[in-house]
């Protein structure tokens, strides 16, 4: 079956723009993680959602991420003001649960702000 | 802060060869363990995770040892191939969501 899928794959913006990543979870799955790997360093968390709620915000740089959930499905994080900081890959990732649940991710999203 | 440290950013070994890489963590709530494993622009694949309850879990060629006690994990790759060399991340959570990962390891294994 389709796995995570992301979009866009590669995303180049002006410091202070705004930017959309898209995350398309894998079918049936009500938990939904955001991530982001600076380079050299691990994944970083930053969100996750059971259904359309998102419990844990405690991973979000600052007020200027969010990210919102629709029907379930498909999730949106938004970065407003991008800064030089922000550039990173973007992670997605979907599990039919929460708990001991393995996530499996997308591609990601490679964010360059120039 | 650091709670999942993978202290060898790269490792070789021979193709053939046991491969071990090491994983520690020091949050001591972290009750599910599990590897990755990353190519290059792609995002990171699921391996091979284990509980707390458990000591050993293998799959195939890979094999996780969990040592609670010493807060310390180890993946074993036997024997190890060619289309083994990737970056492999540790990871842990607690309560059962947010993953915390460690920096990784690039693994070569040279014919």
């Amino acid at each position: 079956g389709a796995g995570v899928s992301q979009s866009p794959s590669n995303k180049v913006t002006e410091k202070g723009k705004d930017v959309e990543l898209r995350c398309d979870p894998i079918s049936g799955h009500t938990a939904l993680y955001w991530y982001r790997q600076s380079l050299g360093q691990g994944l970083e968390f930053l969100i996750y959602f059971q259904g359309n709620s998102a419990p844990d915000k405690s991973g979000l740089p600052s007020d200027r991420f969010s990210a919102e959930r629709t029907g379930g499905s498909v999730s949106t994080l938004t970065i407003q003001r991008t800064q030089q900081e922000d550039s990173a890959v973007y992670l997605c990732a979907s599990s039919p649960e929460t708990g001991f649940e393995t996530q499996y991710f997308g591609p990601g999203t490679r964010l360059l702000v120039l | 802060d650091q709670q999942v440290k993978q202290n060898s950013p790269s490792l070789s070994v021979q193709e053939g060869r046991i491969s071990i890489l090491n994983c520690d963590y020091t949050n001591s709530m972290f009750d599910y363990f599990l590897w990755y494993k990353k190519y290059p622009a792609e995002g990171p694949t699921f391996l091979i995770s284990i509980s707390s309850i458990k000591d050993k879990n293998e799959d195939g060629r890979f094999t996780v040892f969990l040592n609670k006690s010493a807060k310390h994990l180890s993946l074993h790759i036997v024997p190890s191939q060619p289309g083994d060399s990737a970056v492999y991340f540790c990871a842990a959570s607690a309560y059962g969501y947010a993953l915390n990962f460690g920096k990784g390891t690039s693994l070569l294994v040279t014919p």
